[in-house]
């Protein structure tokens, strides 16, 4: 069974700060990894999807995250954190290859901007 | 592209009544679309998943009986709340999936109260 864990429920960063938010995944095969983010009342957003073509996806906004096997993380990063950053983040993987596949999110981490 | 609509964004019922909630893919064909529930501050739970022209698959838990789910052509897919009660009220939230990707592209939500 897959699973994902986001380490940080809450995280609240100054404006034109870095921005970084963890995420840790357990899967039996190669895994399909995203990242969503939810504005207030708003459905899912897609930031960044990785296939296994490159550990380094780049997404919207500036966001990209690394696929690092060996750590079986996939963390969120973004150089400069801007007021309309401020939502909900999902880590979601999927759970097994190709249209088969269901998706298993995490709990999410709030991400606070201030000034 | 890949964008999901779902209507209405908004519905209150009450107690009793069934309401009806359409979830369309506008520029792909989704052969597959799946409605999530979302209570507050906490991450998507699966309901059913739906392939065009064939009965729902409902996850455990999930009474097919209350929770209809109709998926008759490519860009439709519909969840109908039958006989809602207050603990019905909850963010609905489709995705749709077209044809050889495990990428949902998910809709904006409908925030049904059940008074």
């Amino acid at each position: 069974a897959q699973s994902v864990t986001q380490l940080d429920s809450h995280v609240s960063v100054s404006e034109g700060t870095p921005v970084l938010l963890r995420c840790n995944y357990s899967s039996s095969y190669s895994p399909s990894l995203f990242w969503y983010v939810q504005h207030p009342n708003k459905g899912l957003q897609l930031l960044l999807k990785y296939t296994s073509a490159a550990t380094l996806v780049k997404g919207i906004n500036g966001f990209e995250a690394e696929f690092k096997k060996s750590e079986t993380s996939f963390h969120l990063t973004k150089p400069s954190a801007h007021m309309s950053d401020a939502a909900e983040y999902f880590c979601v993987v999927s759970d097994s290859p190709g249209t088969a596949s269901k998706l298993t999110f995490g709990t999410g981490t709030r991400l606070q901007v201030t000034l | 592209g890949a964008v999901v609509s779902q209507h209405p964004s908004w519905v209150i019922c009450k107690s009793g009544t069934s309401v009806k909630i359409e979830c369309r893919s506008l520029d792909f064909q989704a052969t597959t679309m799946f409605w999530y529930r979302q209570f507050p501050k906490q991450s998507l739970m699966l309901m059913a998943t739906s392939n065009e022209g064939s009965k729902a698959t409902y996850e455990q838990g999930v009474e097919k009986d209350k929770f209809l789910i109709n998926h008759a052509s490519l860009t439709l897919s519909t969840l109908t709340v039958t006989s809602a009660h207050p603990e019905d009220s909850s963010f609905y939230i489709c995705s749709a999936r077209g044809g050889g990707t495990d990428t949902q592209y998910f809709g904006p939500g409908t925030r049904l109260t059940v008074l």
